[in-house]
């Protein structure tokens, strides 16, 4: 089955310091891969996503590169502010039109310190 | 426009209670998700709707719970009766073949079962 690692928090950085999730994943077939983000007290958001291998996929600063070679995913940001701080989810999903359900990752408690 | 609503947004029950989610998803949306988000972890799919039709109900526990989304609208998530373990956050999501990859998810019920 599929399944998605991220690497565990919380991880506790200072304001403009680079950042870097850790996210790996086990899929069957040739999945779309995303990044969602849960700020405090709102809902699951899409940051980013990549849909084949070598895409890269970039918002807000942030950026991930879908690596097939080494089944990964990992989040970068060259300079966190406080804002980003939130929690961060790995996620997949098998289907080309995108409309399979999506395997999480456990995500990871970003916090940026001023 | 608008985005999926849920409600209610909290609730709290006895184990062995019987308890409704409902869901509306964006206009237009045929595709519903219902994902169950325990505490410190990653959102886990339950079932899958497109339109009025069941597509993947794998992991949603059949013997408690059940969901239906008869009009192809709007859905409801059920369980009864309630466990301890049954205490998560449900989050609805939505996705149309115009949105590519990308799912809409509502703020979540959180449900807490004493």
């Amino acid at each position: 089955g599929n399944s998605v690692t991220q690497m565990e928090g919380p991880v506790t950085l200072s304001e403009e310091a680079f950042l870097t999730i850790n996210c790996t994943y086990t899929a069957t077939g040739y999945p779309s891969l995303f990044w969602y983000v849960q700020y405090p007290g709102e809902g699951l958001q899409l940051l980013l996503k990549a849909t084949k291998a070598d895409d890269k996929g970039s918002n807000k600063g942030f950026e991930a590169t879908y690596r097939k070679e080494t089944t990964s995913f990992h989040l970068e940001k060259g300079s966190v502010q406080v804002s980003d701080s939130a929690v961060y989810f790995c996620a997949l999903s098998d289907g080309g039109g995108g409309a399979d359900g999506l395997t999480f990752g456990k995500g990871t408690h970003l916090i940026i310190q001023p | 426009e608008a985005g999926v609503a849920q409600s209610p947004r909290y609730k709290i029950i006895e184990k062995r209670q019987s308890v409704a989610f409902w869901c509306n998803p964006i206009s237009g949306h045929a595709t519903l998700y219902w994902y169950q988000q325990i505490l410190g972890q990653g959102p886990k799919l339950l079932i899958q709707f497109q339109n009025n039709g069941v597509v993947d109900d794998s992991q949603l526990p059949k013997d408690r719970f059940s969901a239906e989304r008869l009009k192809g609208v709007d859905s409801t998530l059920k369980i009864q009766p309630a466990k301890l373990e049954d205490s998560a956050v449900y989050l609805c999501a939505s996705h149309s073949s115009l949105t590519y990859n990308e799912q809409f998810f509502g703020p979540g019920t959180r449900l807490t079962v004493l």
